[in-house]
This record gives C-alpha cells, sequence and structure tokens, in this order.
C-alpha cells in the first residue's frame, strides 16, 4: 500500500487564526514533507522531517511548524493564518531521506482557503 | 528563480496522437523526476532518471535525459483522454538531494 492519507481534505479558516493540518502513511518512510502549491505555480517545499529531524526552508522559516510524533504521522501547524496561506496543501513520504533521489509519494492535498 | 522549468504552460492533442513535453533545470543534478497531477489528485511519479542514464520508459512514457544543455523531455505515444493532467518535472540540488524542486508544470489536454 502506497497511500499517504491527509486530513482534512477542505479547510475554511478565518485570518488569524491557527490551522493544523494532518498526513500519515504506512509504509515506514524516514522521510515526510510537506508543499504549498497555488494555481499555476510549483509546488513548493516548506519543510520536512527525515526521521525525527526537522529542516524548513530558509524563506518559510518562521511561517510553518511542524511535528511528527511517530514514523508515521507528520503535522503541518500555521500559528496565525493570513489570506497568502489559501493554497492546496500536499504531503508526501520518500523511503530515504539521505543523500540520494527517491520516489515520493504524493497525498490527495488539502485544499486551506483563509477568509 | 525556479531551478526547473517546464518550456509550455499548457498543450493540447486528440487522442492517439504523440505529444513531447520538455523540462530545462539549473544546477547539476544527480537525477530528474516527472509527475503527472490529475485533477482532484496529488501528484504521482512517472519517471525517475539519474544522472548516468540517457534515456528511460514506462510503457508510454519515455523519458530522456540530456545533462550537457541540462534539459529533459517526457514523450507520450499512443494518448489517451485519461492522459490529461498537469505534468512537472522536478530536480534535486546539493546537498539536499533527497529534496525535489518542481517546475510550474505543463498542463496537458487530451480530446477525443
Amino acid at each position: 500500500d502506497t497511500t499517504v492519507k491527509q486530513n482534512p481534505r477542505y479547510k475554511l479558516a478565518r485570518v488569524g487564526k491557527p490551522v493544523n493540518l494532518i498526513c500519515s502513511q504506512t509504509m515506514n518512510h524516514d522521510t515526510m514533507y510537506w508543499y504549498q502549491k497555488k494555481p499555476n505555480q510549483a509546488p513548493k517545499l516548506l519543510l520536512f522531517y527525515y526521521d525525527k529531524i526537522l529542516n524548513r526552508e530558509a524563506d518559510t522559516f518562521e511561517k510553518f511548524q511542524s511535528s511528527r510524533p511517530n514514523n508515521s504521522f507528520c503535522s503541518l501547524y500555521i500559528g496565525s493564518a493570513g489570506l497568502e496561506y489559501s493554497a492546496m496543501y500536499l504531503c508526501a513520504s520518500s523511503l530515504l531521506g539521505g543523500r540520494d533521489q527517491d520516489t515520493q509519494y504524493f497525498g490527495p492535498g488539502t485544499r486551506l482557503l483563509v477568509l | 528563480s525556479q531551478l526547473a522549468e517546464e518550456n509550455l504552460w499548457a498543450l493540447s492533442v486528440h487522442e492517439g496522437e504523440s505529444v513531447t513535453v520538455n523540462c530545462s533545470y539549473k544546477t547539476s543534478i544527480t537525477a530528474l523526476q516527472w509527475y503527472r497531477q490529475k485533477s482532484g489528485e496529488g501528484p504521482a511519479q512517472l519517471i525517475l532518471i539519474r544522472s548516468n542514464e540517457r534515456e528511460k520508459r514506462n510503457g508510454r512514457l519515455r523519458a530522456t535525459l540530456d545533462t550537457s544543455s541540462q534539459s529533459s523531455s517526457l514523450s507520450i505515444t499512443a494518448t489517451r483522454c485519461e492522459d490529461t493532467a498537469v505534468y512537472f518535472c522536478a530536480t534535486d540540488a546539493w546537498p539536499n538531494y533527497n529534496v525535489l524542486y518542481f517546475g510550474s508544470g505543463t498542463k496537458l489536454t487530451v480530446e477525443p
């Protein structure tokens, strides 16, 4: 089973309120990723966990938090949502996480709308 | 600016025709991947081609990689309506070879 699950599929949030998105995989993959996807733009990597080590992209460092309580679950947390956070959030996982490119398995995404 | 980029924003063909999507990238890479995203789904990998490979096939799909010109192509033969999707190329970049940097995608429409 190569399924990555994301909850919820759709999320409506108010400006200034927190948002928590959940991702899970049962493939025992070492690495889990979060991307932000806006229409007609490239999926943009926000952060990734290699095992228990969190790596965040420099330009989104302060905007997004994450936790990985166990190998299967990973969350994406926005402390105070702004209109610019409206996007599709994609979670992915890969078996490897070291110095080698590997297949990433994506979930269906969570569509976040901030009003 | 993006590390990988497809050359066309959109493309349309009729069923049964062949089509090629092109991608250029900016850095030295260990591999390049092609993904397809259908409406309502997450991206799904089609092909991973490593820097020491020149061509890779997967059924009706064929990917090429030219490291000298830093470009790649994805060809689909005998297209079907269900090939309608956005096609992305993605590369890595030193030092995070397990991280992918995507292009904006080419929207392919296959018409009956």
